[in-house]
């Protein structure tokens, strides 16, 4: 695709409850990031994919959080047990192996009611 | 501890003037330094972008100083517009590892008509 997709844009979840959102990086991007951005904030740093593997998952916040990218191209975040604190904007990245410049998708707010 | 430090927070200017917003940083080994620019709803996207052996990066209205000496580095919008009301983000950038981007606090610019 021409950007990086994400879906879906918005989701409603209840507490307790299990998401996943997806990230569709742009074709050839090797590096895929997931960030989060809190409201009236700069986005925070969750973790890294360099092809397949999780590269750097230092920015998790706990074990709730998990995230895959079997095929080295569409990344999925995944959210177990979901909080009232997990409310907040999801974004993905993705950056080719040529340079540092990181392209964002347009993000995935998640509201936990 | 925050490694990107960006004032102010928010900054009203009138339409025609020069909007300039400052960051500090702390970490020396950072070597890229990108802004980013985030409109409501969307996802941030790269404006500028500049590197330490460099004083000054100059593309249209938008310009980035930077003070190696200091840690720090500011961006100016030349005869800022309506349109250039949003959100703007420095970054930080190591070398190393995942490259992943430290942002700065952000600030909410208006340009007054």
């Amino acid at each position: 695709g021409a950007g990086v997709s994400q879906t879906p844009s918005n989701k409603v979840t209840e507490k307790g409850k299990y998401v996943e959102l997806r990230c569709d990086p742009i074709s050839g991007h090797t590096a895929l990031y997931w960030y989060r951005q809190s409201l009236g904030q700069g986005p925070e740093f969750l973790i890294y994919f360099q092809g397949t593997g999780a590269a750097d998952d230092s920015g998790l916040p706990n074990d709730r959080f998990f995230a895959v990218r079997p095929e080295g191209s569409v990344s999925t975040l995944k959210i177990q047990r979901t909080e009232r604190g997990d409310s907040a904007v999801y974004l993905c990245a993705s950056s080719s192996y040529q340079g540092p410049e990181a392209f964002f998708g347009q993000g995935t707010r998640l509201t936990v009611v | 501890q925050q490694q990107v430090k960006q004032s102010p927070q928010s900054l009203i200017v009138q339409k025609g003037g020069i909007s300039i917003i400052n960051c500090a940083y702390e970490n020396t080994a950072f070597d890229y330094f990108p802004w980013y620019q985030q409109f409501p709803g969307k996802g941030p996207a790269l404006l500028i972008a500049i590197r330490p052996d460099v004083s000054e990066k100059k593309e249209g209205r938008f310009t980035i100083s930077f003070n190696k000496s200091a840690k720090q580095f500011s961006l100016h919008i030349m005869d800022s517009q309506p349109g250039d009301s949003a959100t703007y983000f420095c970054a930080a950038i190591q070398p190393q590892g995942a490259q992943k981007l430290v942002f700065g606090q952000g600030t909410r610019l208006t340009i007054n008509p």
